[in-house]
């Protein structure tokens, strides 16, 4: 079936550190890959996503590119500030359609000043 | 333009109790969706909808009924609360490449 598995945390980083993320994804069909962010007391948002194999997506200083020799999409950011601060779903669609999606469990971020 | 909006923002229920949560969206999206979102499980779906009076089961159907009279609203409705149902509750509203999320809803089952 599909499934993502991703990086457990939480990760706590100081400002401006390096921030990389794992994600890895079932290779079931030709899925498109998301990343959403959910900020403490909100829903979920789209950060980014990419839809065929090499391609990056990104947004707000974030990256993720879709590579299928190894059915990953890891997220980075070169320099995380504190509003960063929150918990990352890495996800992929279901049978071709971006209607339904399969979550990873969530990362939780902590930015420190 | 409101985007998706959900109520209650919180609810306690005791088990057995019966109650709805709402899903609202004024963006004219044909899809929605309910999901729950537990600690360490990352979101999974319920019940899911891809028009007026169409529905469908998600990965976790059990305990839930949703209908879709109109595009707008997309109701959840637990017949007789469990503990279990304890979660947070999302709704989202989506096009063919992107899902909108609500704000959710806490709910906690006694």
């Amino acid at each position: 079936g599909n499934s993502v598995t991703q990086m457990e945390g939480p990760v706590t980083l100081s400002e401006e550190a390096f921030l990389t993320i794992n994600c890895t994804y079932t290779a079931t069909g030709y899925p498109s890959l998301f990343w959403y962010v959910q900020y403490p007391g909100e829903g979920l948002q789209l950060l980014l996503k990419a839809t065929k194999a090499d391609d990056k997506g990104s947004n707000k200083g974030f990256e993720a590119t879709y590579r299928k020799e190894t059915t990953s999409f890891h997220l980075e950011k070169g320099s995380v500030q504190v509003s960063d601060s929150a918990v990352y779903f890495c996800a992929r669609n279901s049978g071709g359609s971006n209607y339904k999606l399969t979550f990873g469990k969530g990362t939780l971020l902590t930015v420190n000043p | 333009n409101a985007g998706v909006t959900q109520t209650p923002k919180f609810q306690v229920l005791k088990t057995g109790q019966s109650m709805t949560l709402q899903c609202a969206q004024d963006m004219n999206h044909e899809y929605m969706s309910w999901y729950r979102q537990d600690p360490g499980m990352g979101l999974r779906l319920i019940h899911y909808s891809v028009g007026a009076g169409i529905t469908d089961q998600g990965e976790v159907p059990n305990g839930y009924n949703v209908s879709r009279s109109t595009t707008e609203d997309f109701p959840l409705r637990l017949l007789s609360a469990a503990p279990s149902q304890t979660s947070v509750y999302f709704c989202a509203s989506s096009t063919p490449e992107t899902q909108y999320f609500g704000p959710g809803t806490r709910l906690l089952v006694l």
